[in-house]
């Protein structure tokens, strides 16, 4: 069975500066999908960033990026520049690509708060 | 602008009750979800849906059973609510079949308190 693991249970950053959150997973599949959810204080999951494991380029969104390194089984994710409205909880997530019905396995999750 | 709706957005009841939480999605996504979100825990899948009828258990799914009768609707019951299945709980649809990266969408929560 697959794990997603978020070491990190709380990480703070100045605003304007640079945080990188970490994500390690274990699966014996070769194929699948890996992404970066946000949870602000409204509840909202939303999705910030994804990746696909075949793909070595790591996925960029505006201020996000990742650091996939797919021997390691590492996906982290990079908020640079970091705004008052990052502040969340963040959640890396697993996807098999071709069973298991499309759901997501999740870590334990990363709360992000951001000093003015 | 795509949209899944979760009856309550909070939700106390006692110990013993039958508790319905009711999820509705507007995208015609073949994948329902429930999940459950405890601090420390992450959110955990207690059972999903991937066709009208078609349930099957996640990883929790003691304690709780789960309705298919409409594509759009899938609901979550606890037969006998517990004060251990005070939680917050998260209803997510996706697309069915191979559907690469696509992402999963989220209902704003169901913060359940049993007493």
């Amino acid at each position: 069975a697959q794990t997603v693991t978020q070491s990190q249970p709380e990480m703070s950053v100045q605003e304007a500066e640079t945080v990188t959150l970490s994500c390690t997973y274990d699966t014996s599949e070769s194929d699948y999908y890996l992404f970066w959810y946000k949870q602000p204080p409204s509840r909202q999951m939303i999705l910030v960033i994804r990746q696909e494991a075949y793909k070595q380029q790591n996925a960029t969104e505006n201020r996000f990026s990742v650091n996939f390194q797919k021997a390691a089984k590492s996906f982290s994710l990079k908020i640079s520049d970091s705004q008052l409205g990052d502040a969340a909880m963040y959640f890396c997530a697993y996807r098999s690509r071709y069973n298991q019905g499309g759901k997501l396995i999740f870590g334990q999750g990363t709360e992000l708060s951001v000093k003015p | 602008d795509v949209k899944v709706t979760q009856s309550s957005r909070y939700l106390v009841k006692r110990t013993g009750e039958k508790v319905f939480l009711e999820c509705v999605q507007d995208m015609d996504h073949e994948n329902m979800f429930w999940y459950r979100q405890d601090p420390g825990l992450g959110l955990r899948l207690i059972y999903f849906s991937y066709d009208v009828k078609m349930k099957e258990k996640g990883d929790i799914p003691e304690g709780y059973s789960v309705s298919r009768e409409k594509k759009e609707r899938f609901s979550l019951i606890l037969e006998s609510a517990s004060t251990n299945q005070t939680s917050m709980y998260l209803c997510a649809s996706s697309p069915g079949g191979l559907m690469g990266d696509t992402e999963a969408f989220f209902g704003q929560g169901t913060r359940l308190t049993v007493v």
